[in-house]
């Protein structure tokens, strides 16, 4: 029983550029979510999904994209990524009580 | 004003001590109130969980939301050298969407 995994643990972008923040969990949960933490403003809910084949936006989804995959996955899509994107990024599931371990983006 | 504030801190206290750690929240709707624990690099963990006001205990942990004052709390009780970590409060109308304030830097020193 892994949790929720995230992959890839960190990555460094160039602006422009777009990339695909995986997360996927084990624990049969309906709902998942993705944060971004930043320092001095806490986690943010960027976009969640309350099953399989839904996706609601939270309080900072413009940028980002979501796919809800399957029951397991859900994952995050940077079109063209921006330095304000930086971040440290978290995928959560079952009403955030669990969270991933996160990635780690620097947008250059 | 943010929806929920909590002192960043650091806090620094010596092993065994109390420590109390607080947030306020500005909408009275809020029904749901989280303490969360993070170690540095990690994911946040659930440490409490309380609906609507009251006491909740776990171990060495108590949360207390006072709804009338809008103000939460995690007690610990005779802190440890593991306690050290980042401690983030949460509130909400459910559990979708939940706010959560900046976090509060603890070190217990041996």
């Amino acid at each position: 029983n892994a949790g929720v995994t995230q992959t890839p643990k960190f990555q460094v972008l160039k602006t422009g550029q777009s990339m695909t923040l995986q997360c996927a969990q084990d624990m049969n949960h309906n709902s998942m979510y993705w944060y971004r933490q930043d320092p001095g403003m806490g986690l943010r809910l960027i976009y969640y999904s309350a099953s399989e084949g839904t996706t609601d936006k939270g309080e900072v989804p413009n940028g980002y994209n979501v796919s809800r995959l399957n029951k397991r996955e859900f994952s995050l899509r940077l079109e063209s990524a921006a330095p304000s994107q930086t971040s440290v990024y978290f995928c959560a599931s079952a009403g955030t009580e669990f969270f991933g371990p996160g990635t780690r983006l620097t947008v250059l | 004003q943010k929806e929920v504030e909590q002192d960043p801190g650091p806090l620094s206290v010596p092993e065994g001590a109390i420590v109390s750690l607080n947030c306020t929240y500005s909408n009275s709707a809020f029904q749901y109130f989280m303490w969360y624990r993070q170690y540095s690099r990690k994911g946040p963990e659930l440490l409490m969980y309380t609906y609507s006001s009251g006491n909740k205990e776990d171990g060495r942990f108590t949360a207390q939301v006072d709804k009338s004052s809008k103000y939460i709390s995690l007690f610990i009780r005779d802190s440890q050298p593991s306690d050290s970590a980042t401690y983030l409060c949460a509130t909400s109308y459910n559990t979708d969407k939940l706010i959560f304030g900046t976090g509060t830097r603890l070190q217990v020193f041996p």
